[in-house]
């Protein structure tokens, strides 16, 4: 079966450093992979997609980025943290083609401080 | 206006009551559709797909109006384990959109 892993669960961090979280996926092959934001109270803001090695789509203008170093492993990084970034990050896949349902990982709990 | 849009809740309802929640959504384009729940501080966990034809799983039942632009989702025999927010998603093929989800407390 299929497993997502997300670490760390939860991060505190100071305006101006940087960031990078990590996300794999466990038991399938060429996944698409998916960050989101969800700003407390707020819905899920979907970040990057990638459908590939080293292709990575960006839906939202920010100080974030994600990279796909490997088939399964999904980064998603920042130079310099600002307040706004605080919120709950999570990393989704779903199978490249056929089945739509997108799996969540735990997600990292951000607080900009 | 918003892609997917939902009633914020809460729903509060007592046990063994039926429930329903309705979410609309803008762009006809839109292929697939699903309900999705989320407990407090925890992520979205997949709940159901949603069919033209309308599903059933156990005591939930989801269904599709493509001319109308909406899905529901009914929660029949509401028991306290179902207190949580339910999430509505849209997708194309590859984007999903999601509701900002609609809160449910079911009350003993």
């Amino acid at each position: 079966s299929q497993t997502i892993h997300q670490w760390p669960a939860t991060l505190v961090q100071p305006v101006g450093s940087p960031l990078s979280l990590e996300c794999t996926v466990e038991g399938t092959s060429n996944p698409n992979l998916y960050w989101y934001r969800q700003a407390a109270g707020r819905g899920l803001q979907l970040l990057f997609y990638s459908v590939g090695i080293g292709q990575i789509s960006s839906e939202v203008p920010q100080n974030l980025s994600a990279s796909r170093p490997q088939d399964r492993q999904f980064i998603l990084s920042s130079k310099k943290l600002l307040l706004s970034d605080s919120g709950f990050y999570l990393c989704a896949w779903n199978l490249r083609q056929g089945a739509f349902e997108q799996y969540f990982g735990p997600g990292t709990r951000l607080t900009v401080t | 206006r918003k892609e997917v849009e939902q009633d914020p809740g809460p729903f509060n309802v007592p046990e063994g009551a039926t429930v329903a929640f309705n979410c609309t959504y803008s762009n006809s384009a839109s292929q697939s559709f699903f309900w999705y729940r989320q407990d407090c501080r925890k992520e979205p966990k997949l709940l159901m797909s949603v069919y033209s034809s309308g599903n059933e799983d156990g005591r939930f039942t989801a269904q599709l109006n493509r001319a109308s632009q909406y899905i529901s989702l009914l929660i029949r025999d509401s028991k306290l384990s179902d207190s949580a927010t339910y999430l509505c998603v849209c997708s194309g093929t590859y984007k999903y959109i999601f509701g900002t989800g609609t809160r449910l407390k079911v009350l003993a």
